[in-house]
Formats: C-alpha cells, structure tokens, sequence
C-alpha cells in the first residue's frame, strides 16, 4: 500500500514567492495533520482536518499561510508571501479514527528553503 | 512552556549497552503516550505506545508515572541501528498530537 505522498520533497524559493505544497493522505484515513519541523522549535503542529473540515487551525503562525483539503485524497499548505523564517521541514499525516490506535503516519517531508 | 519535554541529548553508547529516555508533559488530563522513532533526514513512525502497565516490544520497554506526569523509555543490548532520534508524544484529547523536541541516540561500535 502507499503511503502519505507529498511533493514537491524539496523547494527552493526566493523570499516573497508563492509556496504550494502538497499531500495524499493514505486511502481511507479520515484525519489529516500538517506539521513544521525546525531545530529550534521541533515538531509544531500547524493545522489538522477530519472528513476534509478543518478542525483546529491554531498552529498557523500568521495570514500567510493557509491550507486546504478539498476532498479526501488531497490537501495543500500554502504560503504566500513566504520568508526565510519559513524554512524549514514540513511532514503531512494521516490516521484513522476507527480502531483503539491513536498512530499518525507521516509523508517523507517538504524540505523548505526560503532565501 | 512546551508541553513534552525531553533532554536533548545526545546520548552516544556502546553497542550493547543499556540506555534510558526520559520525558515529562505538562497536562494531567493527558490520554494516551507513544514513542516515535525519527531516522536522520527522514519522517517520523511510531516505536511503541505506552501503557499505564508498562509494556515492553522485544529490547524495549516503555513505562508511564501518571502521578509525576513522567513516560521513559529504556533500550536493551544497544544495536548501532538504534541510532536516532526518540520523540515522546502525548495525545490530551481529540486526535492531535503533542511531540516533544527528541532525544537523539548514537550507538558506537
């Protein structure tokens, strides 16, 4: 079976510039989170959805970054105008709500570099 | 203040060696607890959940104080393939999760 998919696995991008990224959540989950990973502040939960609505948006730092999942099989982080304090690693998961296990499965990551 | 929290290491053993992680959360009302192994330059995946009992897969053991809000995690007979880094996670409600910084573990030859 695959598994969470996303893409681009590395950009490279000037500050100021439009930065889409993109998730297949594994076929059948139901909750889909987006993650940022730094040095300094490990991993951050930034967004997460159930049944594609968007449940707890907290962790988006600012306006210029927004998500979206228009149907089950995809969802995008967008931010728009980027900055280099946006570099960094970002991970989209998934899961299942049925069953007792709670386990998130992750995509290999977005290397983002913003300079 | 972060919610998990672990040493950030790094931990470096010799290979066989015995080695425990530590990591404390900040809410009591916190449901469920896990380990994630994270492999250099690559994504996170679960090593084990972690029950009130203690539980234990193979060379590793996982226990739970909910009273000092304390979750460890110890590795028997050290492989040079332990290396990484060790996320503790708490679950407080819902499905989201909060991961702490890492441990990065280095095992040695």
């Amino acid at each position: 079976d695959a598994g969470v998919i996303q893409s681009p696995r590395h950009e490279v991008t000037e500050m100021g510039q439009e930065v889409t990224l993109r998730c297949k959540p594994i076929s059948g989950h139901d909750y889909l989170f987006w993650y940022r990973q730094t040095m300094m502040r490990g991993l951050e939960l930034l967004i997460y959805f159930n049944n594609n609505v968007p449940i707890d948006d907290s962790g988006m730092p600012e306006d210029r970054f927004s998500a979206k999942m228009p149907n089950a099989s995809f969802s995008t982080l967008k931010i728009q105008p980027s900055e280099p304090r946006d570099s960094a690693v970002y991970f989209c998961a998934s899961s299942l709500s049925r069953g007792p296990s709670y386990e998130q499965y992750f995509g290999p990551g977005t290397r983002l570099t913003v300079t | 203040r972060k919610e998990v929290e672990q040493d950030p290491g790094p931990f470096n053993v010799p290979e066989g060696a015995t080695v425990a992680f530590n990591c404390t959360y900040s809410n009591s009302a916190s449901q469920s607890f896990f380990w994630y192994r994270q492999d250099c330059r690559k994504e996170p995946k679960l090593l084990m959940s972690v029950y009130s009992s203690g539980n234990e897969d193979g060379r590793f053991t996982a226990q739970l104080n909910r009273a000092s809000q304390y979750i460890s995690l110890l590795i028997r007979d050290s492989k040079l393939s332990d290396s990484a880094t060790y996320l503790c996670v708490v679950r407080d409600s819902g499905y989201a999760l909060n991961f702490g910084k890492g441990t990065s573990l280095l095992v040695t030859p």
